[in-house]
């Protein structure tokens, strides 16, 4: 019934590890995303993909690296993360590339800790 | 500029009040939607709204309703008799396209609906 899903839901590490969020949607769409939603509640997109090509690629840091194996799949992966990165990172999709009108569908967030 | 404001960062109110949430959008586009979005304290981003450009008359769905006006850039979000399930945060967003489509979310106000 899910339909976007992330894994996992809670990250707890240390700063200076790699970790990865993984992100499944079964709603056939053809774009995905993941943004990022500070402690102050501010969401903010860092990148988009359509069936395994990076469309949008905001300033992120290039620690930050998506990885889009098929469509249905869009996984984060961070390295040597900081304590900045502590947040709570949601997946999203949508149906069509642009087009202003179809919304996008979130995922559940996955809340990194970083001590 | 492509920027949504929400300038309540906070509202309280009683139970059974009519709380009305303010967005205040700019956009170079002269075709465009907007978006509103739900965050209940258990996280997710649910998906309430969308409108567009050409469409000025007000929506109304239960006890949520939405005014939106061209003339000064508002698309505001009005709660009739505030429940308890209410309480959230409320996102204003407004997609553009940049390669694919992005949102561009307002900072959310935190609404609170006390018994």
């Amino acid at each position: 019934d899910t339909a976007v899903s992330q894994t996992p839901k809670y990250l707890v590490t240390q700063m200076g590890n790699d970790k990865s969020i993984k992100c499944e949607q079964n709603l056939g769409h053809d774009t995905m995303y993941w943004y990022k939603q500070d402690s102050k509640k501010f969401l903010k997109i860092m990148f988009s993909y359509n069936n395994k090509e990076l469309i949008i690629n905001e300033t992120v840091p290039n620690r930050f690296s998506p990885k889009s194996p098929d469509k249905a799949h869009l996984n984060l992966h961070i390295n040597s993360l900081e304590l900045g990165d502590s947040a709570v990172y949601f997946c999203a999709s949508r149906q069509g590339v642009a087009g202003l009108n179809n919304e996008q569908f979130f995922g559940p967030g996955t809340r990194l800790t970083v001590l | 500029a492509q920027k949504v404001t929400q300038a309540q960062t906070e509202i309280s109110v009683v139970e059974k009040e009519d709380v009305t949430l303010d967005c205040v959008y700019e956009t170079r586009d002269t075709t465009y939607y907007l978006f509103w979005y739900k965050q209940p304290p258990s996280g997710e981003l649910v998906f309430l709204i969308r409108r567009n450009s050409f469409d000025e008359q007000n929506e109304i769905s239960g006890r949520y309703s939405w005014n939106f006006q061209k003339s000064t850039s508002s698309f505001n979000f009005t709660i009739t008799a505030s429940q308890v399930v209410d309480s959230a945060v409320y996102f204003c967003a407004l997609p553009i396209i940049q390669g694919a489509q992005k949102l561009v979310f307002g900072q959310g106000t935190r609404l609170t609906i006390n018994p």
